[in-house]
């Protein structure tokens, strides 16, 4: 069965520089949600979207920004990045209408240097 | 302030033994519990969930059992095999962002260890 895809699967970065992480939800989901997980952390919820929508935000810094295409893949973007911003960032996938199971990508690990 | 606590980093068990696996929650608007297994590298893969109209939950060797009252839930392994040694997630929804506005918040994680 397909599964959320995200890439790329690593990124090394600089500070200030910019990056874009992508995901491609499974088919037919409606809901893509965006996780940061640094290390030894739980993921946090960074932002949400519902049918090319943002339908929720979460703990998502003003230099992160983030949308879901017309596809549904969803693209998150982040400039003048900053140590702290590494981290593990997955994205999820549900079938929101139907149930409340969000299944996950490999995530993307972004260093920055 | 953590939420959803998992208050063992990690466990260790025999091959062929139970599982038990923690998890405490302090925010009474959490209706919808799911567990997650994470290897390293890659994401976490849902487990098992359940709604708070329920106390138990069984899929093969996984059972969650929940006990509203005290906050609490439990996800047991039986028989634990060194394939499930991995990082478990306990997660929750509240009731009132359940559909397209599901965000989780997750616990630490408890990293179990199966011995052969």
């Amino acid at each position: 069965a397909a599964g959320v895809i995200q890439s790329p699967r690593h990124l090394i970065k600089e500070k200030r520089e910019t990056a874009t992480l992508k995901c491609y939800p499974i088919p037919r989901h409606d809901t893509v949600y965006w996780y940061q997980q640094g290390p030894g952390q739980d993921p946090q919820f960074l932002i949400s979207f519902y049918e090319k929508m943002q339908s929720d935000k979460g703990s998502i810094p003003d230099r992160f920004s983030a949308q879901q295409f017309s596809d549904y893949h969803s693209e998150l973007n982040m400039s003048s990045l900053e140590l702290g911003d590494s981290a593990l960032y997955f994205c999820a996938s549900s079938l929101a209408r139907v149930e409340n199971i969000q299944y996950f990508g490999a995530g993307t690990r972004l260093s920055v240097l | 302030d953590q939420q959803v606590k998992q208050n063992s980093p990690s466990l260790s068990v025999q091959e062929g033994r139970i599982s038990i696996l923690n998890c405490d929650y302090t925010n009474s608007m959490f209706d919808y519990f799911l567990w997650y297994k994470k290897y390293p590298a890659e994401g976490p893969t849902f487990l098992i969930s359940i709604s708070s109209i329920k106390d138990k939950n069984e899929d093969g060797r996984f059972t969650v059992f929940l006990n509203k009252s005290a906050k609490h839930l439990s996800l047991h392994i039986v028989p634990s095999q060194p394939g499930d040694s991995a990082v478990y997630f306990c997660a929750a929804i509240p009731r009132f962002l359940t559909g397209a506005n599901s965000k989780l918040t997750f616990g630490k994680g408890i990293t179990l260890s199966v011995r052969p």
